[in-house]
C-alpha cells in the first residue's frame, strides 16, 4: 500500500491564483482530513470528511473548499490564494470504524509545501 | 487545547534506549494517549497509543503510570533516523479536531 499520497510536493502561487491540492489514500479508510502547519507551529485542522459526499469544517476553513466524491480522494481547493495561506499542507486518513474519535488512528501523507507570493 | 507537558529537547546516544516523558495530569478516564513523531518537514508518523495498559509494537513501547497522569515512550535502540520531534497527545471524544500537536520533544540521536 502506498498509504496517503499528496501532489504536488511543492508549489509557488501568486496572490489571487487558484489551485487544487490532491490527496489520495489506498487503505479503504472512511475518514479523511486536511491540516496546515505553519513554521514552528502545530497542525491545524482545515476540513474533514467522514465519507463520500460528507464534509465538515475544522478549525481554520476560511479560504478553502473541499469535496469528497470517492472514498479514495479528498482534494483541497484554494480559490484566491493569499500570503497567509503560505504553509505546509498535510492530508490524513483514518479507518473510521472504531466508533470512537479517541481511538481512530490517523495516518498522514508527506505534505505539500505551498508558498504564496 | 494542550493537555500534555513534554520537555522541549532531549539527546540520546545511538544504540541506547530513548525514554521520552509526558505529563497529562488532567487526563479523563476515556481519553487515550497517542504518540506521533515528525521527522524534519515530513508528515507526522503514528507510533503507538494506549489507554491504561502498557503497549508495545515494532516501533516502541508505551508505559502509562497507574494513575494515568504521565507516560513514557521508549525507543529501545535509538538510531540516527529516530531524530525527530515527538508529540504526546491526549485524545478525547470531542470529535475530529482532537489531534492537538503541541510543541513536542525534539529528540536528537547522537552518533
Amino acid at each position: 500500500n502506498a498509504g496517503v499520497t499528496q501532489t504536488p510536493k511543492f508549489r509557488i502561487l501568486k496572490i489571487g491564483q487558484s489551485m487544487t491540492l490532491q490527496c489520495a489514500q489506498d487503505m479503504n479508510h472512511n475518514y479523511m482530513y486536511w491540516y496546515r502547519q505553519d513554521p514552528g507551529m502545530g497542525l491545524k485542522l482545515i476540513y474533514y470528511s467522514v465519507g463520500a459526499g460528507i464534509t465538515d469544517k475544522g478549525e481554520v476553513p476560511n479560504g478553502y473548499n473541499v469535496s469528497r466524491s470517492t472514498t479514495e480522494d479528498f482534494p483541497l481547493r484554494l480559490e484566491l490564494a493569499a500570503p497567509s495561506q503560505t504553509s505546509v499542507y498535510f492530508c490524513a486518513s483514518s479507518p473510521g470504524t472504531s466508533g470512537s474519535w479517541s481511538t481512530d488512528t490517523q495516518y498522514f501523507g508527506p505534505g505539500t509545501r505551498l508558498t504564496v507570493l | 487545547d494542550a493537555k500534555t507537558t513534554q520537555p522541549p529537547s532531549m539527546d540520546c546516544a545511538e544504540g541506547r534506549a530513548a525514554n521520552l516523558p509526558c505529563n497529562h495530569s488532567t487526563i479523563s478516564g476515556n481519553e487515550y494517549v497517542y504518540w506521533y513523531r515528525q521527522i524534519h518537514s515530513q508528515g507526522p508518523q503514528y507510533i503507538i497509543h494506549g489507554l491504561k495498559n502498557n503497549e508495545t509494537n515494532e516501533m516502541a513501547s508505551l508505559i502509562i503510570t497507574e494513575d494515568r497522569k504521565s507516560s513514557t515512550l521508549i525507543l529501545p535502540h535509538a538510531t540516527l533516523r529516530d531524530t525527530a520531534v515527538y508529540y504526546c497527545i491526549v485524545r478525547s471524544e470531542a470529535g475530529a479536531n482532537n489531534l492537538f500537536f503541541g510543541t513536542g520533544t525534539r529528540l536528537t540521536v547522537i552518533p
